[in-house]
């Protein structure tokens, strides 16, 4: 079966720092971008950053660019997301996502169920 | 950056009756391939997203036939022909033409 699960949310403090990861099964992980979303609390989807399945071109929104550092380890099937100087603003439900370009897709084919990230003193 | 508008905000709609959702987006989503990677997605309450229509009107494995896309450019539209009680949640379109990626607002289906 296809899956990603995630897991790291928790509460941390503003300007703190948090590891986020994403253990995929049921596919050739390093075949495939992955990215991470977030949907803060009663809001809709924000695109946070992506990866390709190399690992060598990475892309993040202007939100984040210089905080956030996207990774992947294909030998564990694993994709991380360090976040770091966290803000108020970044407290949302964070999803990684596979998007299938392999047979021409190019959209966000199977999602993780999320973890929850709250930046509060 | 591409802007994703969608509207309605939202839509009450009885059930068995269509629903209508469009989306347009501030510049052309044609990719320099010639696909136009616009795709919508259906979030239920409490779970994640899922994948409903990929490349304007491909519907994703799995999807009921009652779900449609269709458009070009900048205007698209998605239609559910007879809304089910299982439809209801939120509906967001969403490209991957270009960095960075992008979601409209999304549209709130409801059942009045």
């Amino acid at each position: 079966e296809v899956q990603l699960l995630e897991s790291g949310g928790g509460l941390v403090q503003p300007g703190g720092s948090l590891r986020l990861s994403c253990a995929a099964s049921g596919f050739t992980f390093s075949s495939y971008v992955m990215s991470w979303v977030r949907q803060a609390p009663g809001k809709g989807l924000e695109w946070v950053s992506g990866i390709s399945g190399s690992g060598d071109n990475t892309y993040y929104a202007d939100s984040v660019k210089g905080r956030f550092t996207i990774s992947r380890d294909n030998s564990k099937n694993t994709l991380f997301l360090q976040m770091n100087s966290l803000r108020a603003e970044d407290t949302a439900v964070y999803y990684c996502a596979k998007k299938d370009g392999i047979r021409g897709l190019n959209a966000f084919d199977i999602w993780g169920q999320g973890t929850v990230v709250t930046v509060s003193s | 950056d591409i802007v994703m508008t969608q509207t309605p905000l939202s839509s009450p709609v009885t059930l068995g009756q269509p629903a209508s959702i469009s989306c347009r987006s501030s510049q052309s989503l044609v990719h320099s391939d010639g696909n136009t990677y616009l795709s919508w997605l259906q979030q239920r309450p409490g779970q994640p997203p899922r994948l409903l229509i990929y490349k304007i009107s491909n519907r994703f494995s799995g999807v009921p036939d009652r779900f449609s896309g269709s458009g070009s450019g900048t205007d698209f539209t998605l239609k559910i022909s007879r809304v089910e009680a299982e439809d209801v949640g939120v509906y967001y379109c969403m490209q991957t033409t270009q960095f960075p990626l992008t979601f409209g607002g999304g549209t709130r289906v409801e059942i009045k």
